[in-house]
């Protein structure tokens, strides 16, 4: 049981260039999103997803798409990088949005955008 | 004024020693609440739910406090590999957004 699996775990990009952030979670969870972590601000909400094809936007969206086609999957795209996305981004599930439903959180992607 | 509010720290205290964290939350409809430890350059794991009778794992015990709007971590015995930041977290009931504190940093030393 793997667990919440994200890759890459470090990434470099210029200004301007595109990627994709994957994230996968093989315990059959309903609810998964994408925070990201900058010194003095906290874990910050980007995306989220109740399940399935339902995405919806979080505290600091700009910038950023996501889709869930599967249960397993969430990836996260950045469609054009800015040196204000350098940051730490985790993925993050849950069984479903029940009160004592923990989030469940990945190993971490390190973004640095030049 | 943020959702979730924690004193960043840096708390120092020796082995051995009790000691507690606060969280104040801002909305009142919040009904989820958890504590999370995150080591440095990690990702942040689970460390207990937070109940509303309260709750005991070990040394470790998390109480609410629904009409101060605060939840509170208790740390007893601290341990050397306690040392790490300690994360809040706050949700509505059924929400789709869990909205975590900035951290409190604990540095135990011998």
């Amino acid at each position: 049981n793997a667990g919440v699996t994200q890759t890459p775990k470090f990434q470099v990009l210029k200004t301007g260039q595109s990627m994709t952030l994957q994230c996968a979670q093989d315990m059959n969870h309903e609810y998964m999103s994408w925070y990201r972590q900058d010194p003095g601000m906290g874990l910050r909400l980007i995306h989220y997803s109740v399940g399935a094809g339902i995405t919806d936007q979080g505290e600091v969206p700009n910038g950023y798409n996501v889709s869930r086609s599967t249960t397993e999957d969430f990836p996260l795209r950045l469609l054009s990088a800015a040196p204000s996305q350098t940051s730490v981004y985790f993925c993050a599930s849950r069984l479903d949005r029940g009160d004592y439903s923990p989030l469940h959180f990945g190993n971490g992607t390190r973004l640095t955008v030049t | 004024r943020k959702e979730v509010e924690q004193d960043p720290g840096p708390f120092n205290v020796p082995e051995g020693a009790t000691v507690a964290f606060n969280c104040t939350y801002s909305n009142s409809a919040s009904q989820s609440f958890f504590w999370y430890r995150q080591d440095c350059r990690k990702e942040p794991k689970l460390l207990m739910s937070v109940y509303s009778s309260g709750n005991e794992d070990g040394r470790f015990t998390a109480q609410l406090n629904r009409a101060s709007q605060y939840i509170s971590l208790l740390i007893r015995d601290s341990k050397l590999s306690d040392s790490a930041t300690y994360l809040c977290v706050a949700g509505r009931s059924a929400g789709n957004m869990l909205t975590f504190g900035g951290g409190t940093r604990l540095m135990v030393k011998p």
